[in-house]
């Protein structure tokens, strides 16, 4: 089913370990972005993408890394791991094109424990 | 970015319309206005997106004032099942920038 496809759904980690959580998506959108929502709050942007080759930081792009070599692909990297980045996360895409208004298409999530 | 203001929670019953109003003061020229739906453990699910008057699909409607600084979700006769947490957004598409939402509780 097209889609946004993240893996892993769940991710434990030990303190200052690395890991990238891989997103994909096969609906050929140019805007990719990644979220994470801490319990009982709103999603906050950590990266997004306009396009292949260009990123850009959002609200709290500390910690985190991102690159966008296809159109499909958007991996987030967690550099040292903390406590701190604990959460749920997110990734979505859309269109550029305002045509369609038909917004993000968020994928299910990734639950990722920092011990 | 203009910054958006919703009510923290609301509460309805089942089969009534309800109405979520968005206060967004310092919206530019070229934002458009979009709203989200959040079910718990889940990714939010785009509801409705309107530039100026109003927008209505097969699940919402959305009313927007000419000054454009609020707009207004609505949603008619509500059922359990639209028991989420709705986000108003304002922006262009390249970025999403989620405000706190407003909880809507629906009760039998």
């Amino acid at each position: 089913n097209a889609g946004v496809t993240q893996t892993p759904k769940f991710q434990v980690l030990k303190t200052g370990q690395s890991m990238t959580l891989q997103c994909a998506q096969d609906m050929n959108h140019e805007y990719m972005s990644w979220y994470r929502q801490d319990p009982g709050m709103g999603l906050r942007l950590i990266h997004y993408s306009v396009g292949a080759g260009i990123t850009d930081q959002g609200e709290v792009p500390n910690g985190y890394n991102v690159s966008r070599s296809t159109t499909e692909d958007f991996p987030l990297r967690l550099l040292s791991a903390a406590p701190s980045q604990t959460s749920v996360y997110f990734c979505a895409s859309s269109y550029s094109d305002r045509e369609g208004l038909d917004g993000y298409t968020f994928g299910s999530g990734t639950r990722l424990t920092v011990v | 970015l203009a910054k958006t203001t919703q009510p923290i929670s609301m509460d309805s019953y089942e089969g009534q319309e309800v109405n979520i109003t968005c206060s967004h003061n310092n919206i530019a020229t070229n934002d458009y206005i979009t709203w989200y739906q959040q079910f718990p453990s889940q990714g939010p699910r785009f509801i409705i997106q309107g530039y100026k008057t109003k927008v209505t699909n097969e699940v919402a409607s959305l009313f927007i004032p000419a000054d454009r600084k609020s707009s207004t979700l609505s949603l008619p006769r509500v059922s359990l099942s639209d028991t989420a947490v709705y986000y108003c957004l304002v922006g262009g598409a390249d970025k999403l920038i989620f405000g706190t939402g407003t909880r809507l509780q629906v009760f039998p």
